[in-house]
């Protein structure tokens, strides 16, 4: 089953620092893998989306995630902070054919000045 | 503009009470979706509906029930057996439920709480 985990509940960054974000996954298939923002008190929003056309997805805001199919990883990264990035970042994947989206537990990030 | 709009934005439920949050979309997106989410907990699939008059059960069904008499309308009734309804509840939509990389679009949530 199609199943992903994302290592750390909350990344606190200084603004202008690189943000990393984890994701391994698990899939017994070629997996689609999705990130998503979540600002508060709202739903979320995309952020980009591997589907197996390129391994280095570009998204909105600057950020961009590599799959890794030797590491089973998809980790969101983006070069310089922003204060306004503070938000909770989900990673999810589609379980295999029932085309249901599954999410990891989230991430907090915190942007210092 | 197009969009999902749930409401209300917050609600509480009385000891053995059904109460149902709204989801409308005018995105004319023949899926849709009720999510759960709990702190640290992610989001758990609670029903979903790829075609109007049909839905399916995802991961944390029980408790809950869903209609889809309408394509723009998926409401979810918290009834008195869900016993911990305490959560935030996200209703999402997508073109369709085929093909496995369909873009979902998430409406701003409903808070439940109980008194």
């Amino acid at each position: 089953a199609q199943s992903v985990t994302q290592l750390g509940s909350h990344v606190s960054v200084s603004e202008g620092a690189l943000v990393l974000l984890r994701c391994n996954y698990s899939s017994s298939v070629p997996p689609y893998l999705f990130w998503y923002v979540q600002y508060p008190n709202q739903g979320l929003q995309l952020l980009l989306k591997y589907t197996s056309a390129a391994t280095l997805v570009k998204g909105i805001n600057g950020f961009e995630a590599e799959f890794k199919k030797s590491e089973t990883s998809f980790h969101l990264t983006k070069p310089s902070a922003h204060m306004s990035d503070a938000a909770e970042y989900f990673c999810a994947v589609i379980a295999g054919n029932t085309d249901k989206l599954i999410f990891g537990t989230g991430t907090r990030l915190q942007v210092f000045p | 503009d197009g969009g999902i709009t749930q409401s209300p934005k917050y609600l509480f439920r009385k000891e053995g009470q059904n109460v149902t949050l709204s989801c409308e979309q005018n995105l004319n997106h023949d899926a849709m979706y009720w999510y759960r989410q709990d702190p640290g907990q992610g989001l758990r699939l609670i029903y979903y509906s790829q075609i109007v008059n049909d839905f399916q059960k995802g991961d944390i069904a029980e408790g809950y029930s869903v209609s889809r008499e309408k394509k723009e309308s998926f409401p979810l009734t918290v009834t008195s057996a869900q016993k911990n309804p305490t959560a935030f509840y996200l209703c999402a939509s997508s073109i369709n439920a085929g093909g496995g990389n369909e873009k979902l679009f998430f409406g701003s949530g409903t808070q439940l709480s109980v008194l």
